[in-house]
């Protein structure tokens, strides 16, 4: 099952400008996760946010995290070509078997030259 | 580079074949998981071990069975799948178990076709 929704499903801008991404959720969570994904590639990751956090930042990413609204985005500044890849935001739920983390529809970010 | 390998990187089988997909790493992590990705689609959970022990089973018909012989080692083996089986089959480990909820690294994937 998928917990999260992503807005957009596909984004296309020019180097330079920001890109932010956004994903919804439906149940209360222990943390969120982002992943980046190239194509055909395994996923990497980029930045967590604990259910406790509102605001992180690593680089040239900013996540935020509002539990009320269950939602978080990711913005990404400066955006080069190499960030060319799909996004995927992931939920962490502890359950008493251990720890899910349960991936985002994601978003296809394109960025042109 | 990824610290977690998984081989084969493509595997093409046919429905009544049995294969296993090998995953390894060496950092040290005591939770392992196996996901399954369909194009264009998010990676789905299939299993997690912890400590050498399934302790998530999402369901997952019995054509697909998992081993973790150790704590570096985490197979898949495949046997009867249907042509829809046909995905990315990606490994992952995280440092945290039970009650922690960390990152997870993974590896680049399975590339499985059943014919």
């Amino acid at each position: 099952s998928q917990q999260g929704e992503e807005d957009p499903q596909a984004l296309s801008i020019q180097e330079g400008e920001n890109a932010t991404m956004n994903c919804s959720y439906k149940t209360s969570i222990n943390n969120l996760q982002w992943y980046r994904q190239n194509s055909g590639r395994g996923l990497v990751h980029l930045i967590l946010i604990r259910s406790n956090e509102r605001e992180k930042h690593s680089g040239r990413l900013r996540v935020t995290l509002d539990t009320s609204k269950k939602s978080s985005s990711l913005l990404i500044t400066a955006s080069r070509a190499a960030d060319t890849a799909s996004y995927f935001c992931a939920t962490v739920t502890i359950y008493n078997q251990g720890g899910k983390l349960i991936f985002g529809q994601g978003t296809e970010l394109s960025v042109k030259p | 580079d990824t610290e977690v390998t998984q081989t084969p990187k493509h595997l093409v089988m046919g429905m009544t074949n049995k294969k296993s997909l090998k995953c390894e790493q060496h950092m040290g992590h005591r939770a392992m998981y196996w996901y399954k990705q369909k194009a264009k689609k998010p990676p789905e959970l299939m299993f997690v071990y912890s400590y050498e022990k399934l302790s998530i089973n999402e369901s997952v018909p019995s054509r697909f069975s998992p081993e973790c012989p150790n704590s570096s080692l985490l197979n898949l083996h495949l046997h009867a799948l249907q042509p829809e089986d046909s995905a990315l089959y990606l490994c992952a480990s995280s440092p945290h178990t039970k009650g922690r909820g960390g990152e997870l690294f993974f590896g680049e994937g399975s590339r499985l076709t059943v014919l």
